[in-house]
């Protein structure tokens, strides 16, 4: 299977402690991004990153969230202190970008996501 | 601001009937892409269809079809011949700024037997 794939499926955590997530795109995507859904509503954008650089950040992503992708390939999602607030199904999707351009067909295609419950 | 609205919570559909699926955007930008994808109850998002702000016709694929009417700002999706494994989410999403999607809160889909 060469879709992109998430680890782990499922997270649960105790409430203060940090958790990590990891994202392995389409290996020829360049483009990375990972998204956030809470129950019953659609995904909200957090982060992308064009190969390892992370050119874009939402104010949802707070102090107590990173993220990267060394070497543009993989990527991790880092929570600490995590707070009841988090949980929610964390999706990492992958696209291959045009390097340039003012708009592109941007087809970003998700991984199955992480679901996180912080008790 | 709200950029994609999904005004229906939840719909039913008979087997083999059509079912249409309402999305309105709002973008002050011409130059934009609009998506659906559907999310069974397996959590994974899954590309239906695409089309571009400078399309000029109508994009389908298969059982999809996305009826965009640019002065209305409306794309909604028809699915014809509905199956039972169609039943699931359904969400309509815009591409700006060349990448992130800005989702609606989607549509419940059932297909009855």
């Amino acid at each position: 299977d060469t879709g992109v794939s998430q680890d782990p499926r499922h997270k649960i955590t105790k409430r203060g402690q940090n958790v990590t997530f990891r994202c392995d795109p389409i290996s020829e995507h360049n483009r990375l991004y990972w998204y956030r859904q809470t129950l019953g509503q659609g995904p909200e954008f957090l982060t992308y990153f064009q190969n390892e650089a992370q050119l874009e950040k939402s104010r949802l992503l707070s102090d107590r969230f990173s993220a990267e992708r060394p070497k543009g390939s993989f990527s991790t999602l880092e929570i600490q202190r995590t707070e009841q607030g988090d949980s929610a199904m964390y999706l990492c999707a992958s696209s291959l970008g045009l390097l340039s351009g003012r708009f592109t067909y941007n087809e970003q295609f998700f991984g199955p996501g992480t679901r996180l419950t912080v008790l | 601001a709200q950029k994609i609205t999904q005004t229906q919570p939840g719909m039913f559909v008979q087997e083999k009937e059509a079912v249409t699926l309402d999305c309105t955007y709002d973008t002050s930008d011409p130059s934009y892409g609009l998506f659906w994808y559907k999310q069974p109850s397996s959590g994974e998002m899954i590309f239906l269809i695409y089309q571009g702000s400078y399309d000029q016709q109508n994009a389908t694929e298969g059982r999809y079809s996305l009826n965009f009417q640019k002065a209305r700002k409306s794309a909604n999706l028809v699915i014809s011949a509905s199956q039972l494994g169609d039943s699931a989410m359904y969400f309509c999403a815009m591409n700006e700024d060349d990448y992130k999607l800005s989702f609606g809160a989607g549509t419940t889909v059932t297909v009855r037997a």
